[in-house]
């Protein structure tokens, strides 16, 4: 089956700190990832969604400044949480699909937690 | 927009019996239905999915759903709980290719 590693899969950041999680697939071509922030118990909320080669489309309310996705690769996918804040604190999880019609594959998660 | 909800935030079998997690999905076109389980730290697996051939679908791990149109439901069902299947399960609907979830149900199965 498609693998899908996030790194790392926990981070401990200092309050006004950047910190980049990073999704890869790693035994197929993702032309489409996904990034998701799921709060406690709560479900995963769609943040963005990235095509390789082109600007990351965001959804309503997420910051694109403070959360920077770059897709420069079919198998690499970057998060940025920019300047983060206690409030950014949350699970971060990504997926991947060979292309927009085709099963989404999702890493382990992210945990962040800042201080 | 399509959307789905699942009933009940919390359910609790014990384990042997018959796990029955709801689903049920609005939308104007139909659909395509997935359910997915998290266990703790963990990122999604895919249970099974629903894109509009069988109604019955059967998934990995002794789950199946029934797409049900006249209910608009999808619910989750396996006829014997294993102590291994305590998790986090995810009802989601494909809405103009990206993912929308349910607010997902925590199974416990006790022994």
């Amino acid at each position: 089956g498609a693998v899908v590693s996030q790194h790392p899969s926990r981070v401990i950041c200092k309050s006004g700190t950047s910190v980049k999680i990073e999704c890869r697939s790693l035994d197929f071509q993702a032309t489409t990832m996904f990034w998701y922030r799921q709060f406690p118990k709560q479900s995963l909320m769609l943040m963005a969604t990235s095509n390789e080669g082109s600007k990351a489309t965001y959804e309503q309310g997420v910051e694109k400044d403070k959360f920077l996705i770059n897709h420069a690769s079919l198998t690499l996918s970057t998060l940025t949480v920019t300047s983060a804040h206690p409030e950014d604190s949350s699970f971060y999880i990504c997926s991947a699909s060979r292309d927009i019609n085709t099963e989404a594959f999702f890493g382990q998660g992210t945990r962040l937690t800042v201080v | 927009a399509q959307s789905v909800t699942q009933l009940g935030s919390h359910v609790s079998v014990s384990e042997g019996a018959l796990v029955l997690l709801r689903c049920n999905y609005s939308s104007s076109v139909p659909p395509y239905l997935f359910w997915y389980v998290q266990y703790p730290n963990q990122g999604l697996q895919l249970l099974l999915k629903y894109t509009s051939a069988a109604t019955l679908v059967k998934g990995i791990n002794g789950f199946e759903a029934e797409f049900k149109k006249s209910e608009t439901s999808f619910h989750l069902t396996k006829p014997s709980a294993h102590m291994s299947d305590a998790a986090e399960y995810f009802c989601a609907v494909d809405n103009t290719d990206k993912l929308i979830f349910g607010t997902g149900t925590r199974l416990q199965v006790f022994p």
